[in-house]
């Protein structure tokens, strides 16, 4: 079964770090570029960022929300993702997912992992 | 930066076509993907590449794109598609989503 893990998520206070971390199964991992997203409560998507595959070099990309606070990386050999996020502020409290994807119809998401940033 | 533009709401009866529309500069150049949310739930795809139906998704969801504007359709809309519809598109270096679009079936 093709399936994304989030976990990590918690309560952390304003100005504090937390790291996700997303466990891919059932597809080939190191393929495929790999996202995080983010909702806040009753609000809409959110793309954070990107990290691209080995063919593109593991090029990474963000949301200029959070630039310079957050950073993506992703291991392989361990078919898995992770946010960390650093300084986080109220308004970064959201459910975070992780999606991977590609050119065409692979478009996978995990079911989320709330981050909750409040003193 | 980039911005994709859509209707907060659209309702019809079950049975009508629901038409939800996405507008935004990009759309000229890039294509587009529509997600369905529904509460509670991770974001599904429907459509990509402005009027492709990934395997598994129903018939009756179609993609149509004009210039800067694409519309995702649904033909004879049922009460299960009754959901959070949201574009989705790519510029440079950035990903970015519609605001989104509520649709109730009743």
């Amino acid at each position: 079964e093709v399936q994304l893990v989030e976990s990590g998520g918690g309560l952390v206070q304003p100005g504090g770090s937390l790291r996700l971390s997303c466990a891919a199964s059932g597809f080939t991992f190191s393929d495929h570029y790999m996202d995080w997203v983010r909702q806040a409560p009753g609000k809409g998507l959110e793309w954070v960022g990107r990290t691209r595959n080995k063919a593109n070099s593991y090029t990474t990309e963000y949301a200029a929300s959070v630039k310079g606070r957050f950073t993506i990386s992703r291991d392989d050999s361990k078919n898995s993702l992770y946010l960390q996020m650093n300084s986080l502020k109220t308004e970064d409290t959201a459910v975070y997912y992780c999606r991977g994807g590609d050119a065409d119809a692979f478009d996978i998401w995990g079911q989320g992992t709330m981050v909750t940033v409040s003193s | 930066s980039y911005e994709l533009t859509q209707p907060s709401s659209v309702s019809v009866s079950p049975g009508q076509t629901a038409r939800i529309t996405c507008s935004g500069d990009v759309l000229a150049k890039k294509y587009a993907r529509w997600f369905q949310q529904k509460p509670g739930q991770a974001p599904v795809l429907v459509i990509y590449k402005d009027s492709e139906r990934p395997s598994g998704i129903p018939e009756r969801f179609s993609g149509s794109s004009s210039g800067t504007t694409v519309t995702l359709t649904i033909s004879g809309a049922q009460v299960e598609d009754e959901a959070d519809y949201y574009c989705y598109s790519a510029a440079d270096n950035n990903q970015v989503f519609g605001g989104g679009t509520k649709l109730t079936v009743l």
